[in-house]
């Protein structure tokens, strides 16, 4: 089956602890994206990529960091510099690269809840 | 900047009543909207979208949703909801020309009750 998977499902994370949530897709998709999400807020986009080992801030990069070394995978590092971790992480992915201006639709993943403790 | 509006935070309804789940968005140039559904715990679904051409679209599930340029709304309406739809919507739009990204409202939690 094609789609998108995140692990783990739940994580809980100390104080002071960086964690890493992983993102895979085998939809051939080029771009990749990370959302998080809070009650009452909707989504609000962290960092996406458009192609291998390019990848750039979105609204809220601060404490955060991802890697783009293969095209099937967007792995988001939550580091100890981020001040209210505890949210709901959504990875998605599109066709669109760098050709830009693109219409195709984001697909999601089935997110990962983030605690800390 | 774009925004967009979700202008109900939770819609109670009973099951086979219509529902309308309301959506505007701020831009001054075109753009293409889409509603996602979101069942508890879960990934967003794409429920709809509407691109170009006509502006009432729908979904195989019974939703509808029309785009209104003038009022810069994109509601999205079922005229017999189910207890299965419970669910949190959200509806969002794109810029195009840019990345693809996409400004999501604050999202609207509909309840159907029995």
């Amino acid at each position: 089956d094609g789609g998108i998977t995140q692990s783990p499902k739940y994580l809980f994370r100390k104080e002071g602890q960086n964690v890493t949530l992983s993102c895979e897709q085998n939809l051939n998709h080029d771009a990749m994206y990370w959302y998080r999400q809070d009650p009452g807020q909707g989504l609000r986009l962290i960092y996406y990529s458009q192609i291998v080992n390019d990848f750039q801030k979105g609204d809220i990069a601060e404490g955060y960091s991802v890697s783009r070394e293969k095209k099937e995978s967007f792995p988001l590092t939550v580091t100890s510099a981020q001040k209210n971790p505890t949210a709901f992480y959504l990875c998605a992915s599109s066709t669109p690269g760098l050709a830009g201006g693109s219409t195709d639709t984001q697909y999601f993943g089935p997110g990962t809840r983030l605690t800390v403790l | 900047a774009q925004s967009v509006t979700q202008l109900d935070s939770q819609v109670p309804v009973f099951e086979e009543a219509p529902v309308e789940l309301r959506c505007n968005y701020s831009s001054s140039v075109s753009v293409y909207l889409f509603w996602y559904v979101q069942y508890p715990n879960q990934g967003l679904q794409l429920l709809l979208k509407y691109l170009s051409g006509s502006t009432l679209v729908e979904s195989i599930n019974g939703f509808e949703a029309e785009f209104n340029k003038s009022q810069t709304s994109f509601h999205l309406r079922k005229p017999s909801v189910h207890i299965s739809d419970t669910a949190e919507y959200f509806c969002a739009v794109i810029n195009p020309g840019g990345y693809n990204k996409l400004i999501f409202g604050a999202g609207t939690r509909l309840a159907v009750h029995p």
